[in-house]
């Protein structure tokens, strides 16, 4: 166990739908981040926050927001679905993001 | 560009033997670190061995070795004795600066090993 908490594990949902991801960092751990992992794109860095700040962009779609909230927990928000939107989702956390970051085990987005 | 190149799609190996997965990074940074991931069929990332570019030992948790060669710019994962539970996707990370200075790990496309009994 990891110590990252991802909820839910499984969504199924409708195109053109809004879902929230949510994930609780480890205990103590500033840093989250968030990854969409699909089959042709593999591991794709969506966005980071820090102490509940903003602190790097990846590749999110206008369509995604995400934010941290004062208890450090996050949430990523998509909208609009499309099904290329599925795909498994994993939230990381780390201490500072020197070094390794912890995955939470992922949900798996699946949108029809 | 890719920043990670995992050049082998599938591995397999022999139960108790051991086994190499390449991976070659690309960074103009002088400070950087480098990860390894494994994935089984579950779906979950388990963090597997960390090696910081200052560090001139090889990383090293259990039967996970990294093979560092800085001047090759490689960070081999060596995994000695496997077992059948090795059976998994491994992901090769780097942590690069981003532009607003923060860390992100950046992820190649994984190698797929397993292990024969």
């Amino acid at each position: 166990d990891s110590g990252v908490t991802q909820t839910p594990k499984h969504l199924i949902t409708a195109t053109g739908q809004r879902v929230t991801l949510r994930c609780s960092p480890r205990s103590g751990d500033l840093s989250v981040y968030w990854y969409q992992q699909s089959l042709d794109q593999g591991l794709q860095f969506l966005i980071q926050y820090y102490n509940g700040e903003e602190r790097a962009k990846g590749n999110i779609l206008e369509r995604f927001s995400a934010q941290q909230f004062p208890d450090l927990h996050s949430e990523l928000n998509l909208s609009s679905l499309e099904l290329g939107d599925s795909a498994l989702y994993f939230c990381a956390s780390s201490y500072t993001g020197v070094t390794e970051a912890f995955f939470g085990q992922g949900t798996r987005l699946t949108v029809v | 560009a890719q920043k990670i190149t995992q050049t082998q799609p599938g591995m397999f190996v022999q139960e108790k033997e051991a086994v190499t997965l390449d991976c070659t990074y690309d960074t103009s940074d002088q400070s950087y670190g480098l990860f390894w991931y494994k994935q089984p069929s579950s779906g979950e990332m388990i963090f597997l061995i960390y090696q910081g570019s200052y560090d001139e030992q090889n990383a090293t948790e259990g039967r996970y070795s990294l093979n560092f060669q800085k001047a090759r710019k490689s960070a081999n994962l060596v995994i000695s004795a496997s077992q059948l539970g090795d059976s998994a996707m491994y992901f090769c990370a780097m942590r690069e600066t981003s532009s607003g200075g923060s860390y992100i790990p950046t992820f190649g496309r994984g190698t797929s090993l397993i292990v024969h009994p």
